[in-house]
C-alpha cells in the first residue's frame, strides 16, 4: 500500500563518493520534492519538480542535483558528499500544484557519510 | 517569506493528560496550515489540516487543532494522550501560490515525550 516508496532506507557512503536516493510513486502525483533534514532540525527544501520543470530553492548548493525521467520516479543525487551532508532525506508528493492539495512523505533515507 | 515558530522544543506530559503543542506562523499573504507527526527514523504523516473553512480541525488519532488568524496561531491539542503519542511533531504552513508548486516551510518540531 506504501504511495511513496524511497529506496534505500539507510545509505552508507564514502565521503566524496557520489552517492544517489531514489524516490518513487504510485499515486500518479505531479509534483515532487526533496527535503533535507539534519538531526533534531527540521525537514528543509531541496528542489522539486512540477512535471518536468525542475525548480531549485536558491540555497540549495550545487552538490545536490535531481532527475526525474517520468511521473513516477525522482531521484536525488549528491556529487560529492561532504560530512556535513549526513541527514535523514525526504522525498515528498503533491497532486497538483496551488490549490487546496496535502503533501504525502516517503519513509525516508538516512544517509551517513565516512 | 513565511515562517514557523514552534516555542516548545519539547513538551513532557503524563499519560492520559491533556496537551497542546504551540505554533504560530508568519507570512505576508495566506497560507495553508498543517501539523505533521514524525516517529524515529520515519517519514512525515500528515495529523491534520487547515484550509479554509471551520478554524477548528480534526485529524487523526484524536488530535485537533484551532485555526486563529487575529493570533496567527494554529495549536494542535489533544484531550488524553496515550505512550505511542511520544513522537516529533511538526506544524507546516504553505503560501496560496495559484499555479505555483510552492513547499511546505516547517517549524523547528516538537518532541512531544509521554510519561507514565
Amino acid at each position: 500500500d506504501a504511495m511513496v516508496i524511497q529506496n534505500p532506507r539507510y545509505q552508507v557512503t564514502q565521503f566524496g563518493k557520489p552517492v544517489t536516493l531514489s524516490c518513487s510513486q504510485t499515486l500518479n502525483h505531479n509534483v515532487m520534492y526533496w527535503y533535507q533534514q539534519k538531526s533534531s532540525q527540521a525537514p528543509k527544501l531541496l528542489f522539486h519538480y512540477y512535471d518536468k520543470d525542475f525548480n531549485n530553492e536558491a540555497d540549495t548548493p550545487d552538490n545536490f542535483q535531481s532527475r526525474r525521467p517520468n511521473t513516477s520516479f525522482c531521484f536525488l543525487d549528491i556529487r560529492s558528499p561532504g560530512l556535513g551532508d549526513a541527514a535523514m532525506y525526504l522525498c515528498a508528493t503533491r497532486g497538483r500544484a496551488g490549490g487546496n492539495t496535502e503533501a504525502f512523505f516517503g519513509q525516508g533515507t538516512r544517509l551517513t557519510v565516512v | 517569506a513565511q515562517s514557523v515558530t514552534q516555542l516548545d522544543s519539547q513538551v513532557p506530559v503524563f499519560e492520559e493528560a491533556p496537551v497542546e503543542l504551540r505554533c504560530n506562523y508568519s507570512s505576508s499573504v495566506s497560507v495553508y496550515l498543517f501539523w505533521y507527526v514524525q516517529y524515529p527514523n520515519q517519514g512525515l504523516q500528515l495529523l491534520l489540516k487547515y484550509l479554509s473553512g471551520s478554524t477548528l480541525v480534526k485529524g487523526i488519532n484524536g488530535f485537533e487543532a484551532e485555526f486563529n488568524k487575529s493570533q496567527t496561531s494554529f495549536h494542535l491539542r489533544k484531550p488524553s494522550v496515550h505512550i505511542s503519542d511520544t513522537a516529533e511533531y511538526f506544524c507546516a504552513v504553505r503560501v496560496y501560490s495559484g499555479g505555483g508548486a510552492d513547499g511546505l516551510t516547517f517549524g523547528k518540531g516538537t518532541h512531544l515525550i509521554i510519561q507514565p
